[in-house]
């Protein structure tokens, strides 16, 4: 079946570091790829999408590109800031366009110090 | 305004007792969610519905049952809760059941602790 795996974490940086989180994915079909953005104690936000093959996602100075090749959407910012400390997902949605449910990984958590 | 909001949104509850979790959304779309968030953050799909209709029944318990009395409301009823039940249950809706790379939006999600 689908599935989607990121790197492992916590990713610790320090701010204004460069910012790599790599994401894989598994799927038939066509699917979307996104990524969302869990602040501590907080629900689920949407960060960036890409539909697809080529397509740049971007936000808030994040941006990813779907890889049909490599099957990947990396997430990328140049700059990060402590405030975007967060568990950060990768999902694919279902290729086959039948059920529109989301396929997570596992999350990366990224620490930003000072 | 929320868009998509869920009460409560923090829970304690003892072992085998009812509890719901309501969610509504004022976005006008057609499809709503359930994912389930584990203690390692996990998180996977429990329901869906679209229009009402049940589209997506991931082999959760039958202790847990959705309803669905408007296309802007999906409920989540847990039977007998068990001490694995403990999470953040995240509702979440979308346009047409979220093909074509249409947006999934989530809630704040509700933290259920059983003790």
């Amino acid at each position: 079946g689908d599935s989607v795996t990121q790197m492992e974490g916590p990713v610790t940086l320090s701010e204004e570091a460069f910012l790599t989180i790599n994401c894989t994915y598994t799927a038939t079909g066509y699917p979307s790829l996104f990524w969302y953005v869990q602040y501590p104690g907080e629900g689920l936000q949407l960060l960036l999408k890409a539909t697809k093959a080529d397509d740049k996602g971007s936000n808030k100075g994040f941006e990813a590109t779907y890889r049909k090749e490599t099957t990947s959407f990396h997430l990328e910012k140049g700059s990060v800031q402590v405030s975007d400390s967060a568990v950060y997902f990768c999902a694919l949605s279902d290729g086959s366009g039948n059920t529109g449910k989301l396929i997570f990984g596992q999350g990366t958590t990224l620490q930003v110090k000072p | 305004d929320t868009a998509v909001s869920q009460t409560p949104k923090y829970l304690v509850t003892q072992m085998g007792n009812d509890k719901s979790i309501k969610c509504e959304q004022n976005l006008g779309h057609d499809t709503m969610y359930w994912y389930k968030q584990d203690s390692k953050k996990f998180l996977k799909i429990m329901f869906s519905y679209n229009n009402k209709e049940l589209i997506i029944n991931e082999t959760v318990p039958n202790r847990f049952s959705p309803k669905s009395p408007d296309k802007a409301h999906l409920n989540l009823h847990i039977n007998s809760l068990e001490l694995g039940d403990s999470a953040v249950y995240f509702c979440a809706s979308s346009y047409g059941q979220g093909v074509f790379g249409n947006t999934i939006y989530f809630g704040e999600g509700s933290w259920l602790t059983v003790v």
